[in-house]
């Protein structure tokens, strides 16, 4: 669910890689899920989104994939670049209008 | 499109100083919100509004915080007084019809 923590979960990989990063969330009720990237000084930018009534969905490098069952989602890149550091989110409407974060995951990306 | 601006970038006030951070969201985007980033409890929402008219505040931490949106291009945050415990990122979003939003770059507060 979105918990608050004092430290960010941290998932280092090798350049090139592909990279999994996991997000749960409480409201079986949610419709609609979205997966935010935010670099170092920068505000929280959209990567790609997903609705209920699928269990996958493909973008550029980036694919989400939805688990209602166990209310999990996850966000999957392909070929982990050095541009791809930064903090990830993921984000789910309240009663469908304003946009609850989870706590983020800081994904580090070495050579 | 210019994305949602805020303004100031930065902010370094005193303690008890009257703070205001400004927003202009993406033209036609019926929503806005305030959220305020700090590394103890993440990104929380503050304060949104529909159409100009605030929706929930719930997220709004204590009466020295109070947020406007006197048209539909124009938005502020005030803090009045500012304590130390404020200091954190504060991002403006839009979004065209709730869900998905826009962010500006932020404005750190920082005060001392």
């Amino acid at each position: 669910g979105e918990s608050v923590g004092l430290h960010l979960p941290t998932l280092s990989v090798q350049e090139g890689d592909n990279s999994i990063i996991n997000c749960a969330y409480s409201n079986s009720a949610s419709d609609y899920f979205i997966w935010y990237k935010q670099e170092s000084g920068k505000g929280p930018q959209f990567i790609i989104d997903i609705r209920s009534n699928m269990d996958k969905r493909q973008g550029q490098r980036v694919t989400v994939l939805l688990n209602k069952t166990v209310k999990h989602l996850s966000l999957q890149i392909a070929a982990t670049q050095p541009g791809d550091s930064a903090v990830y989110f993921c984000a789910v409407p309240e009663y469908t209008d304003k946009l609850i974060f989870g706590t983020g995951t800081r994904l580090q990306v070495f050579p | 499109d210019a994305g949602v601006i805020q303004s100031p970038r930065h902010e370094v006030t005193e303690m008890g100083q009257e703070v205001t951070l400004r927003c202009k969201p993406i033209s036609g985007h019926d929503y806005l919100f305030w959220y305020r980033q700090t590394m103890m409890r993440g990104l929380e929402l503050l304060i949104y509004f529909n159409n100009n008219v605030p929706i929930d505040d719930s997220g709004m931490p204590e009466d020295r915080f109070s947020a406007k949106m006197p048209n539909a291009s124009f938005s502020t945050l005030k803090i009045q007084p500012s304590e130390p415990r404020d200091s954190a990122v504060y991002f403006c979003a839009s979004s065209p019809r709730g869900g998905e939003a826009f962010f500006g770059q932020g404005t750190r507060l920082t005060v001392v």
